[in-house]
């Protein structure tokens, strides 16, 4: 069985300020990893996944995840917050053998002016 | 092609009342999938599809929930005699199928925007 669990459902960052939003998960294989955001009335979108090879993975819109295997780890990061960055975030795992993905509950983002 | 579809975006009903969803994939996606997202939390997987074969089913699909894809391209998802309980955000995405052995299996999962269901 695998989980996901995302620590914080509400995180509140100023502007220009780190974002981290956690993300641990449990898998009897190796997994592949997910960070997925949902903006308001939208569907979700994929900012950057892990699957193998370089565990510092890059995203768009300047995020950025580390899998952290001893961690049972994959925490988004991103130096400078933006407005535009206020959504929820989603962590997803897939195990190898399997099609669908596995989400986190979540954990909504405040961006404060 | 813009994306992955859903229709109707919102939809009311009544408990008891059938509903219908319809998806549309990306065109050249062969592997289409259903979740479901309640307030609150993340999407829960609810079934599956390649082409037009329907591979997994969560036990969270209930005999009242059936979902086909006849001819491999759009799908459709219904419930029959909705439950209060039911009312969520009915979630699709489609991928496509990469063949090569050297390059990792998956492939990314596009969502489309949702059906939000109410049950009164």
């Amino acid at each position: 069985a695998q989980s996901v669990t995302q620590l914080g459902s509400h995180v509140s960052v100023s502007e220009g300020a780190l974002v981290l939003l956690r993300c641990n998960y449990s898998s009897s294989v190796p997994p592949y990893l997910f960070w997925y955001v949902q903006y308001p009335n939208q569907g979700l979108q994929l900012l950057l996944k892990y699957t193998t090879g370089a565990t510092l993975v890059k995203g768009i819109n300047g995020f950025e995840a580390e899998f952290k295997k001893s961690e049972t780890s994959f925490h988004l990061t991103k130096p400078s917050a933006h407005m535009s960055d206020a959504a929820e975030y989603f962590c997803a795992v897939r195990r190898g053998s399997a099609r669908q993905l596995t989400f986190g509950s979540g954990t909504q983002l405040t961006v404060l002016p | 092609d813009t994306g992955v579809s859903q229709d109707p975006r919102h939809k009311i009903t009544k408990r008891g009342q059938n509903v219908t969803f319809r998806c549309d994939p990306i065109s050249e996606h062969n592997r289409l999938y259903w979740y479901r997202q309640t307030l609150g939390q993340g999407p829960e997987f609810l079934t599956y599809f390649q082409n037009e074969a329907q591979l997994e089913k969560s036990r969270l699909l209930s005999d009242r929930f059936s979902a086909e894809r006849p001819k491999g391209s759009f799908s459709t998802l219904e419930i029959q005699r909705t439950e209060q309980g039911d009312s969520a955000m009915y979630l699709c995405a489609s991928s496509s199928r990469r063949d090569s052995p050297q390059i990792s299996s998956y492939n990314e999962q596009f969502f489309g925007p949702g059906t939000r269901l109410t049950v009164l």
